[in-house]
Order: C-alpha cells, then sequence, then structure tokens
C-alpha cells in the first residue's frame, strides 16, 4: 500500500483553468513537501508545510497542510504552460525524520 | 552557490555487473540521501549519509551500499545488477536530515540490460 495517495493521477487542462490536486494518507507528519519534476530532471522543491492548517502562497500556486497533518493540496490559478510536469508530494515522519515518503505524483498538462 | 551534482547521466550496464554513481552536494549541506525512481513512481529512499555515517535505510538489499566523504560528496554502489535496478537514481542534499526539504540533481539514468 501507498503511504501517500496522490490524486488525480493525470490531469490535462486548458491554460488559463484552475486545477487542485490532492495529497493524503492515514499517517500523521512532522513536515510534507511538494516538489516538481520535469522529464529528465530531478525534483524541485517548491514549499515546504509543517504546522496543521498552515497555508503558503507562491505567485499563482497555494499549499494547504491538514489540520490532522495527514494531507495537503496544492491549487494552481489560471494554469500556464509551463506549469508543465510532475507535481510530487513528499512527508517525513517525527520517528524517521531521515527519509522522505513520496507519492506517486499527478502528471499535469496544460495546454496552450 | 552550486547545486547538487550527479555523475554520469545515463549508464547501461549488463545484468550481474557492478555500477558505481556519484554526487557532489550543495555547499554547505551535510546530509546526502540516495533515492530510486522506477518509471512512472514516485522516488524511493534507499539510504542518508549524515557526516560520513549512514543514518538510515530503506528497504533496499545489502548489494546496495554508499560512502560519504569528507567533503560531503557521495557514492552509491549496487552490486550484482539485476534487470529490475533499471532506474533514475537521485542524489539529494540538505542542511537538516530531511525535515525542510531536499536539494535533488538531476540523476543518473541506469539501464540494466
Amino acid at each position: 500500500t501507498q503511504l501517500l495517495e496522490q490524486s488525480p493521477q493525470f490531469l490535462s487542462i486548458q491554460e488559463g483553468e484552475n486545477l487542485t490536486v490532492y495529497c493524503n494518507s492515514s499517517s500523521v507528519f512532522s513536515s510534507l513537501q511538494w516538489y516538481r519534476q520535469e522529464p529528465g530532471e530531478g525534483p524541485v522543491l517548491l514549499v515546504t508545510v509543517v504546522t496543521g492548517g498552515e497555508v503558503k502562497k507562491l505567485k499563482r500556486l497555494t499549499f494547504q497542510f491538514g489540520d490532522a497533518r495527514k494531507d495537503s493540496s496544492l491549487h494552481i490559478t489560471a494554469a500556464q504552460p509551463g506549469d508543465t510536469g510532475l507535481y510530487l508530494c513528499a512527508g517525513a515522519r517525527g520517528g524517521s525524520n531521515y527519509k522522505l515518503t513520496f507519492g506517486k505524483g499527478t502528471l499535469l498538462t496544460v495546454n496552450p | 552557490e552550486t547545486g547538487v551534482t550527479q555523475s554520469p547521466t545515463h549508464l547501461i550496464k549488463t545484468r550481474g555487473q557492478q555500477v558505481t554513481l556519484r554526487c557532489s552536494s550543495q555547499s554547505g549541506h551535510n546530509t546526502v540521501s540516495w533515492y530510486q525512481q522506477a518509471l512512472g513512481q514516485g522516488p524511493q529512499f534507499i539510504f542518508q549519509y549524515y557526516r560520513e555515517e549512514e543514518n538510515g535505510r530503506g528497504n533496499f538489499p545489502p548489494r546496495f551500499s554508499g560512502l560519504q566523504f569528507p567533503n560531503y560528496s557521495s557514492e552509491l554502489n549496487v552490486n550484482a545488477l539485476e534487470l529490475d535496478d533499471s532506474a533514475l537514481y537521485l542524489c539529494a542534499s540538505s542542511s537538516d536530515r530531511a525535515h525542510y526539504g531536499y536539494t535533488f540533481g538531476s540523476g543518473t539514468r541506469l539501464t540494466v540490460v
């Protein structure tokens, strides 16, 4: 079983549309991170959230950490073709914060 | 400030052979972690090195081993390669063990034939 479930797995939208990607778990995380990965490259850190209920904004991207620190969402407003990529959520757990557990990712395609 | 550098970028090996992958961590980072990313999957944790000591290990067999050097660069060694070892191997460095996020390299694409 996957510790972190991401949905949807694939998403294809038109430029200008809004979207939300979800990351869910039955486990509590001490921190949750979102990364974007492009083909042939490593993941690039977008944001880290550590407090339950925390909301962070990065330009058109809004990240939220659930109150119970078990889930997170990423909302993109007015998507652009440059937002295309694989979005990965990853959690660090308090007892073993030496490693990140990743979800399978959401592959987003934004069409012009 | 330089990022994380991995070499080589691509590699083709035959089943049963051994391979060494290399990583130079970002300046100021003392923790290096290695991840394996199979096609269509998220990265899976292999192990982490902190100040030259293995700090934690994922569910990978002993034929996966590593080293960290005094300058915080690192190597991943895989013995007796299997077809299923074909994947993108990612090195990540941080100044804190995992909590605030990693800087990843671009990876080494290993193909075992």
